[in-house]
């Protein structure tokens, strides 16, 4: 398997404009995540989908924030407008629970490093 | 509720030395272990995982990690330390009802030559 794909890599944008990032989980895991990660606050789960249903978006920092999963291999995270302070890595991970319980390790993408100027 | 407390922001070691990276955690039910690696720029990589089953459980890269319930401790250690082993360690916690994990503020492991 090819593992989590994310793309772009890297994204440099001026402050205002809309940004989108995306996500690619592996094939047949049922749970998508999307983290920030900044030297100041850490790794931080913004919101995450099941079966391709948001769950929980209580992480997405403000209404600009914005994070949709049309189908089972594919996520987008947008940012509309951007600002300087969303500068930070976004890591999306992906999981299989199908039907068991106990938590299930995550598997991360690359990342796309964002720089808003 | 549940957390975990990485006890060492940054360790330093010599190359062929032991490493010991600790961690405590705090979990209402039984916890389900992990540590993941990150390294510069890359994103971040299971290492080895506790989900009830053995105790001393061993991960890749010649790592592994004790679950010790009586500490509520699940340090990692390897015995000999390596020029690659200098990453970034995050100790993460969670549970059967949950969905989420929950991270340590990470350690950075530094190995010198």
């Amino acid at each position: 398997d090819a593992g989590v794909i994310q793309s772009p890599r890297h994204e440099v944008t001026e402050m205002g404009q809309e940004v989108t990032l995306r996500c690619k989980p592996i094939s047949g895991h049922d749970y998508l995540f999307w983290y920030r990660q900044t030297m100041m606050r850490g790794l931080e789960l913004l919101i995450y989908f099941n079966n391709n249903v948001p769950i929980d978006d209580s992480g997405m920092p403000e209404d600009r924030f914005s994070a949709k999963m049309p189908n089972a291999s594919f996520s987008t995270l947008k940012i509309q407008p951007s600002e300087p302070r969303d500068s930070a890595v976004y890591f999306c991970a992906s999981s299989s629970r199908w039907g068991s319980r106990g938590s299930h390790e995550q598997y991360f993408g690359p990342g796309t490093r964002l720089t808003v100027t | 509720a549940q957390s975990v407390t990485q006890l060492d922001s940054h360790v330093s070691v010599s190359e062929g030395t032991p490493v010991l990276l600790r961690c405590n955690y705090s979990s209402s039910y039984s916890p389900s272990l992990f540590w993941y690696v990150q390294h510069p720029n890359k994103g971040l990589q299971l290492l080895l995982k506790y989900t009830s089953a053995a105790t001393l459980v061993k991960g890749i890269n010649g790592f592994e990690a004790e679950f010790k319930k009586s500490e509520t401790s699940f340090h990692l250690t390897k015995p000999s330390a390596h020029m690659s082993d200098a990453a970034e360690y995050f100790c993460v916690v969670s549970n059967y009802n949950t969905d989420k994990l929950i991270f340590g503020t990470g350690t950075r492991l530094q190995v010198f030559p």
